[in-house]
């Protein structure tokens, strides 16, 4: 199952709403996570089972979708939200990530 | 607080062997399957290696079957990955990896430990 992220890149400004978008190549239900990741840092789970927020993760971040289309919403943009963002699928193995989306300062 | 603690990376030549471990804390090792998860320098995630919790079940991604094999001593709460017959393009940081109940997605990860491949 191959996942594809959009866009790579996007630039926004604090305060900014934005979506970044993930596509799996077949369905997967809602088996789909989210992870942002700094530079220099491991990953932070941010959402898993699609929609369902980690604990202890701002409610500005939400996500949706199921089957094949997904959606990463981060509302009201903060500095330290800057990063890169990463789908991951479970549906089944192998497990993919998408390609990542760099978020960055305009 | 769950700690998930890597080591053995460093410098290896191409062809050559690599024991990385994982010392886990703070959580009830053997109830979770636990995964690696690489990254190549300015590059995305990749998925590596999982074992499940307790079964001697064992999953590889394609780009290292036959040459990796992942273990894990529950009495000792330590995940292992054994790498063999490197090669350049397995240089990354290497990542230990807590899966959840809910599923195989990750929701705690070490700090990473660089595996340069290179002559």
């Amino acid at each position: 199952i191959q996942l594809t992220q959009s866009p790579s890149y996007l630039s926004a400004s604090v305060g900014d709403t934005v979506t970044v978008t993930c596509r799996a190549s077949q369905g997967i239900s809602t088996s789909l996570a989210w992870y942002q990741q700094k530079p220099g840092k491991a990953p932070k789970l941010l959402i898993y089972r699609a929609s369902t927020l980690e604990s202890g993760v701002p409610s500005r971040f939400s996500g949706s979708g199921s089957g094949t289309d997904f959606t990463l919403t981060l509302s009201s943009l903060q500095p330290e939200d800057f990063a890169t963002y990463y789908c991951q699928h479970f549906r089944s193995l192998p497990l993919t990530f998408g390609g990542g989306t760099k978020v960055e300062i305009k | 607080e769950v700690q998930l603690l890597e080591s053995g990376g460093g410098l290896v030549r191409p062809g050559g062997s690599l024991r990385l471990s994982c010392a886990a804390s703070d959580f009830t090792f053997s109830d979770f399957a636990m995964g690696w998860v690489r990254q190549a320098p300015g590059k995305g995630l990749e998925w590596v290696a999982l074992a499940k919790s307790t079964s001697t079940e064992r999953f590889y991604a394609d780009s290292v079957e036959g040459r990796f094999a992942i273990s894990r001593d529950n009495s000792k709460s330590t995940l292992y990955l054994q790498m063999n017959s490197l090669g350049v393009d397995d240089t990354a940081v290497y990542y230990c990896a807590k899966t959840r109940i809910t599923g195989w997605h990750f929701d705690h990860w070490g700090q990473g430990t660089l595996v340069t491949v290179s002559s």
